[in-house]
């Protein structure tokens, strides 16, 4: 059965800093990998996926990378900014469409 | 604007109402699921649906039940609701990416439900 975890459950940093968010699975089986954003009591906002068959992606200050054989991602935040406080959260798709979620990392980016 | 839309935002109700949660997508996708996440808590899937007359349960056993008659609908029912069904409920739907299996998927703002 496919685990996902992420490390570390919760991060405070000073802004400016550049930081890395850490997700790990179990099956090495997977379509793809998604990142996530939420803010609390809200919805999901995508940031970044990754194909299969991709090492990684970039989006602005956002880049994710993929290390399927060792089943492994992470993100990389550059010049981390307070609207940048939320729980980040890490998913990758099974066989079935379906998608296994990690229990987040919280973030705080202090000014 | 191709979106995803969840009403009511935030749903107070006694033991014992039947409550509909709704869902829909203005996106064209087949694909949509239902997750439920405590405060704090990992999302669990409860139920998806490949397309229409198509769904499924998820991962999660929930007493709720889904539809799936049109395509952008996807509406979740609670026909007697308890104080253990507090929660939110999120709703999403996917597109297939053109790869073997390969779907992104998109995520509406939630329904924060309470059950007195």
């Amino acid at each position: 059965k496919q685990e996902v975890t992420q490390i570390p459950a919760a991060l405070s940093v000073p802004e400016g800093e550049n930081l890395v968010l850490n997700c790990s699975f179990t099956d090495s089986a997977i379509y793809n990998l998604q990142w996530f954003r939420q803010d609390p009591g809200k919805g999901l906002t995508s940031l970044l996926l990754i194909q299969s068959s991709q090492r990684e992606q970039t989006s602005g200050r956002l880049n994710a990378s993929l290390d399927k054989s060792s089943g492994r991602s992470t993100l990389y935040i550059a010049a981390s900014q307070p609207g940048d406080s939320a729980t980040y959260l890490c998913a990758v798709e099974d066989s079935s469409y379906k998608l296994i979620f990690g229990s987040g990392t919280r973030l705080l980016v202090r000014p | 604007e191709a979106d995803i839309y969840q009403t009511p935002r935030y749903l107070v109700i006694g033991t014992g109402k039947k409550i509909t949660l709704e869902c829909s997508q203005t996106m064209g996708h087949d694909k949509m699921y239902w997750y439920q996440q405590d405060p704090g808590m990992e999302l669990h899937l409860i139920h998806y649906s490949y397309g229409v007359n198509s769904t499924e349960k998820g991962d999660l056993s929930s007493e709720s039940t889904v539809s799936r008659i049109r395509t952008e609908h996807f509406p979740l029912t609670l026909e007697s609701a308890r104080p253990s069904h507090t929660s939110q409920y999120l709703c999403a739907s996917s597109t297939h990416l053109g790869g073997q299996g390969e779907n992104e998927q998109f995520f509406g703002p939630g329904t924060r439900l309470t059950v007195l």
